[in-house]
């Protein structure tokens, strides 16, 4: 049950924007995203709920496609702050979160 | 702000040893959990907890057990520790989640354990 992405792996310009998938093979009620720096524990981005709802911090947003049970992360004039591993996570339970194997970005100057 | 604390960062031990992992975290939060990280494997759940003596079975339970007796504190416990469980550990922990929906997790700066 774990969520599929894709890419598994994107270099970039500073500058260049990208899109991170996250794609589940259950129906979903939220999905949250992550990102996790070399070295430095995961931290929380947005939280995308059933409707379609589109969120953004700083110049990443998300949305949420309640038909194909997926959710794609946008990253906008992408900046070198940027880079690290980005993780989407969907429910296990009422409790705890399915993680999938993450999106390693790299923004060169 | 919360804060997740793990009680090492890196930590050795020798095949067949009992090895405790601590966390402590210091904003009243009912659930915990603990991870492992994997390259290319991504963060696979091992238990989770709901509540103080609470427990429940993540993905990869098999040669773990976990302990919670205090709120703020979720031990992971290798009951005899084997080279396959070589990795990286991470604890988390959330507020309840709202109907269906869970909670933002914090996490710990993880535990990178090594077994010789």
């Amino acid at each position: 049950q774990q969520p599929v992405q894709s890419p598994q792996a994107v270099i970039l310009r500073e500058g260049e924007d990208a899109v991170i998938n996250c794609s589940s093979s259950k129906a979903l009620y939220s999905v949250h995203w992550y990102r996790q720096k070399h070295g430095e524990a995961p931290v929380f981005l947005m939280i995308l709920l059933k409707g379609g709802e589109q969120k953004g911090h700083e110049k990443i947003s998300a949305s949420f496609n309640e038909k194909k049970q997926q959710s794609s992360l946008y990253l906008t004039a992408s900046q070198l702050s940027y880079s690290g591993t980005y993780f989407c996570g969907t429910e296990h339970s009422g409790y705890a979160l399915n993680f999938g194997k993450g999106t390693s970005l790299l923004v060169t100057p | 702000d919360v804060k997740v604390t793990q009680s090492s960062r890196y930590l050795v031990k020798r095949t067949g040893e009992k090895v405790f992992l601590e966390c402590v975290q210091d904003m009243d939060h009912e659930n915990m959990f603990w991870y492992r990280q994997d390259p290319g494997l991504g963060l696979r759940l091992i238990y989770f907890s709901y509540d103080v003596k609470m427990k429940e079975k993540g993905d990869i339970p098999e040669g773990y057990s976990v302990s919670r007796e205090k709120k703020e504190r979720f031990s992971l416990i290798l009951e005899s520790a084997s080279t396959n469980q070589t990795s990286m550990y991470l604890c988390a922990s959330s507020v309840p989640g709202q109907g269906a929906f869970n909670q933002p997790q914090h996490f710990g700066d993880g535990t990178r354990l090594s077994i010789l």
